[in-house]
């Protein structure tokens, strides 16, 4: 069984500039997820979808964080205009359903993205 | 405040000892609590789910342990090896949020040979 896939795996770009991510879950997972990591610190949970919907999005910055999930399978993460502080791993996840009980997700290898 | 607290510092310990890692959390009710691995430039990797009405659970040389009276759960790694070598994280889920997960900070552990 195909991972979690992600791309790109690492971006540089300078402030106020924009950028995506791309993931593509395991084929099936109704859930994905995606997480910001900063450096030392655990996963943070910015949006999350269950099909096309979303279902949280509580902490994610709208007014520079944008995601969507079209036709329910793969999704993107955009930000614009970019902070400093947007340094960080982007992680995606998935899971089969939001309502059982054995939630694991499954991880990708994430995107290390560096603002200058 | 709600918070959710692993040992801030890295953990190291020689080959073929027990490793003993610690997730404390408070003001949350947590209907289960995951841990996951992380290597270094590598996403999560989920380990052991325990439910908040199970005491302990077992996989090969892994145990968690739950305690909600003292809110706190414990991670055991029997006859360690330095492949075990990575960052631990526990992260807890509630009833009420859908199945999102909260994550600790994580715990560097290193197995010396």
């Amino acid at each position: 069984e195909a991972g979690v896939a992600q791309s790109p795996r690492y971006k540089i770009i300078e402030k106020r500039q924009s950028v995506a991510f791309w993931c593509n879950p395991i084929s099936g997972h109704a859930t994905l997820y995606w997480y910001q990591q900063i450096l030392g610190q655990g996963p943070k949970l910015l949006i999350q979808f269950q099909n096309n919907g979303v279902v949280d999005d509580s902490q994610l910055p709208k007014d520079r964080f944008s995601a969507e999930r079209l036709k329910g399978v793969d999704s993107t993460l955009k930000i614009q205009p970019a902070k400093l502080e947007d340094s960080a791993v982007y992680l995606c996840a998935s899971s089969p359903r939001r309502d059982r009980v054995n939630n694991e997700q499954f991880f990708g290898p994430g995107t290390r993205l560096t603002v200058l | 405040s709600q918070k959710i607290e692993q040992n801030s510092e890295a953990l190291n310990i020689q080959e073929g000892k027990t490793a003993t890692l610690t997730c404390n959390y408070t003001n949350y009710s947590p209907a289960y609590l995951q841990w996951y691995r992380q290597d270094p430039g590598r996403g999560p990797v989920f380990l052991l789910l325990i439910r908040e009405n199970e005491k302990e659970k077992r996989k090969e040389r892994l145990k968690v342990t739950f305690d909600t009276t003292l809110k706190q759960s414990l991670f055991h790694i029997t006859a360690s090896q330095p492949a075990d070598s990575a960052t631990y994280l526990c992260a807890l889920a509630t009833y009420n949020q859908g199945g999102k997960l909260i994550f600790g900070q994580g715990t560097e552990l290193s197995v010396k040979p």
